[in-house]
């Protein structure tokens, strides 16, 4: 099975940065996901990390180390439409997603 | 827009009740999974399909089935609802290959067992 832990809450200011740590242990692994979910909508897809290293997309960056099994997603200039639950997500070699349980971000003006 | 469509948005079923959601896939999308998000917790894989045939199921009891058709939507049943199924179902589909790296999600139904 797959067991992921992520902080549960991150308060942090407009314009600040903020990092949001995972970890995961896995009886199988092909990549680590990080989805943002708005409070009554649908998962929207951020990044995907298959590989050890860091990938820019914006304001978002998403690091992964396999071998410490380890991976995190950074948020950069922080806006209030930022405020959400972000989830990390083991994929399998199946496609098959296992998220972690979130973590909540609240930007502050 | 993530091309994937779900019906209906919320429902209010019944204890003992059964249910049918409804996902559409993006095009050229063959393979489709679907998920359960409790308030306040992480989707949960519920199964999947792919080419019309299920491939993977996750710890739920055989009252959750699911079917996809040969133009890659699908549908989740459940029958004898509990309360304890109220929850958002999420509908995700996948591509093949590298397209596989970006599983995208429906809005997903609002399903409430009173």
């Amino acid at each position: 099975g797959q067991s992921l832990e992520q902080p549960s809450e991150v308060t942090a200011v407009e314009g600040a940065i903020v990092q949001i740590n995972c970890t995961y242990q896995t009886s199988g692994f092909y990549g680590l996901s990080w989805y943002q979910q708005h409070d009554g909508g649908a998962p929207t897809f951020l990044s995907y990390n298959a590989l050890d290293g860091l990938e820019e997309t914006g304001r978002f960056s998403s690091f992964l180390s396999r071998s410490d099994s380890y991976g995190y997603l950074l948020l950069q200039e922080l806006q209030m439409k930022d405020s959400a639950s972000y989830f990390c997500a083991v994929r399998d070699f199946d496609y098959k997603l296992s998220f972690g349980a979130g973590t909540t971000v609240t930007v502050r003006a | 827009e993530t091309g994937v469509t779900q019906s209906p948005t919320h429902l209010i079923k019944t204890r003992g009740q059964q249910v049918t959601l409804r996902c559409s896939s993006q095009s050229g999308h063959n393979t489709v999974s679907w998920y359960q998000q409790a308030l306040g917790q992480g989707p949960q894989f519920i199964f999947q399909y792919y080419r019309e045939e299920e491939n993977g199921r996750g710890n739920f009891p055989p009252r959750f089935s699911g079917l996809q058709f040969p133009n890659y939507s699908s549908e989740l049943n459940v029958n004898a609802l509990e309360l304890d199924d109220s929850a958002l179902y999420l509908c995700a589909s996948t591509g093949s290959g590298n397209s596989g790296n970006t599983i995208y999600f429906g809005e997903g139904s609002w399903l409430t067992v009173v």
